[in-house]
């Protein structure tokens, strides 16, 4: 059972784009959704994360948007760079489990042309 | 600060053999993850240790996986015997703390499978 559904599975961006990924989750007892950042050969790193009583977070040029609602949230990158080529992960957690166990969805590949 | 390091970077071996990978996680990060990441998908958590204790390895293949963490800093995880399916990625990840808010997780680079 796939708890978290991303998509596109690989997007192409020109350099000042706009990147969206969107995610989609099932779980209803997921409270925390953070997104990882994966560069070829090395290990995921923590983005920005968000929990579902704001409907946006902004670091930088990185906004999560949040529908809870619809059970789906957003990483948005303005003006891409082409250093942000990338794999990027996003994921659901249950805080309020035992174990605090983060489920990924599939990734998407971005890659931003200069 | 130093990062989670995991050893070999890669390995290469034949289908029923054996293997291990061992992680050395964050100085004093009591919370320690294996995960599997096969190409094209994200990481699937396999096992979680707290200190010395396993907090879920619900979705750990026991009948060919086994890992520990004796004395609460470093782990290994092996495999025998394996299967051409585990050829992935295996990702050890290490945290503060338990609690939520304190909770983040930071990977190591990862050990590459291929199992022939």
């Amino acid at each position: 059972q796939q708890q978290v559904k991303q998509s596109p599975q690989s997007l192409i961006v020109q350099k000042g784009g706009i990147s969206i990924i969107n995610c989609a989750y099932e779980n209803t007892a997921f409270d925390y959704f953070p997104w990882y950042q994966q560069f070829p050969g090395k290990g995921p790193a923590l983005l920005i994360a968000i929990r579902p009583d704001v409907s946006e977070k902004k670091e930088g040029r990185f906004t999560i948007s949040f529908n809870k609602s619809a059970k789906q949230f957003s990483l948005h990158i303005m003006d891409s760079q082409p250093g942000d080529s990338a794999t990027y992960f996003c994921a659901g957690m249950n805080s309020g489990g035992s174990n605090y166990k983060l489920t990924f969805g599939k990734g998407t590949l971005l890659t931003v042309n200069p | 600060e130093a990062g989670v390091a995991q050893s070999p970077r890669y390995k290469i071996i034949e289908k029923r053999q054996s293997v291990a990978f061992w992680c050395n996680p964050i100085s004093g990060h009591a919370t320690l993850y294996w995960y599997q990441q096969i190409l094209g998908q994200g990481p699937k958590l396999l096992i979680q240790f707290q200190n010395n204790g396993v907090v879920d390895d619900s979705q750990l293949p026991k009948d060919r996986f086994s890992a520990e963490r004796l004395k609460g800093v470093d782990s290994t995880l092996k495999i025998q015997p394996a299967k051409l399916e585990d050829s992935a990625v295996y990702l050890c990840a290490s945290s503060l703390h338990f609690g939520l808010a304190k909770n983040i997780q930071y990977f190591g680079a990862g050990t590459r499978l291929s199992v022939l």
